[in-house]
């Protein structure tokens, strides 16, 4: 049982690539985050999906795009990167209440130069 | 929407005393506040939750209050150690259903010093 895993842990990028984080998980949870982590300023909930084919929108959405591929997979996309994406990011599934605790994954630290 | 206060953002205390983090929130909707810790370099991981119909809970050296008139909730460690040293995060949760909004507050750096 791995829980929630994301893939890559590191990527360093170019202003103005593209480039998809990867998240699944083996819960069977319906519903599943993504978060940036900035210096200062907690978790900020970019993108979320109440189950398998729905998605909306969060704290941050701009610069980003997702995908719920089925119930275990969830992707963030983000089309043309720029410096102030850097980030750590962390996907996250949600038990069903109660307690409706969140298993967030390993994090992916994202640098664009 | 919901905005969620924390204070401090640093704590730092020696080993064995008592440490308490302190969060506010806006919604009255609110019905769920979990607190997370995390430790360098690694994922959030849940410590405790308090549900708005409960006052306190209370897990081992570990308790969170919850005051609703006041709109606001507290982590408190008692008897700290050194691996109590992390980040902690206070939540607001809201909604119903399936899916529930969770917001953040912004962290406290706590540090136990031995």
């Amino acid at each position: 049982n791995a829980g929630v895993t994301q893939t890559p842990k590191f990527q360093v990028l170019k202003t103005g690539q593209s480039m998809t984080l990867q998240c699944a998980q083996d819960m069977n949870h319906n519903s599943m985050y993504w978060y940036r982590q900035d210096p200062g300023m907690g978790l900020r909930l970019i993108y979320y999906s109440a189950s398998e084919g729905t998605t909306d929108k969060g704290e941050v959405p701009n610069g980003y795009n997702v995908s719920r591929l089925n119930k275990r997979e969830f992707s963030l996309r983000l089309e043309s990167a720029a410096p102030s994406q850097t980030s750590v990011y962390f996907c996250a599934s949600r038990a069903p209440e109660p307690p409706g605790e969140l298993f967030f994954g390993e994090g992916s630290r994202l640098t664009v130069l | 929407g919901e905005n969620v206060e924390q204070h401090p953002s640093t704590l730092s205390v020696q080993e064995g005393d008592s440490a308490v983090i302190k969060c506010t929130y806006s919604d009255s909707a609110s019905n769920y506040f979990p607190w997370y810790k995390q430790e360098l370099g690694k994922r959030p991981q849940l410590i405790i939750d308090i549900r708005s119909n409960v006052g306190e809970k209370k897990d081992q050296r570990i308790a969170v209050t919850l005051n609703k008139t006041a709109k606001h909730f507290s982590l408190h460690i008692t008897e700290t150690q050194p691996e109590d040293s992390a980040v902690y995060f206070c939540a607001a949760s809201t909604g119903a259903g399936g899916y529930q909004k969770v917001t953040f507050g912004t962290g406290t750096k706590l540090q136990v010093i031995p």
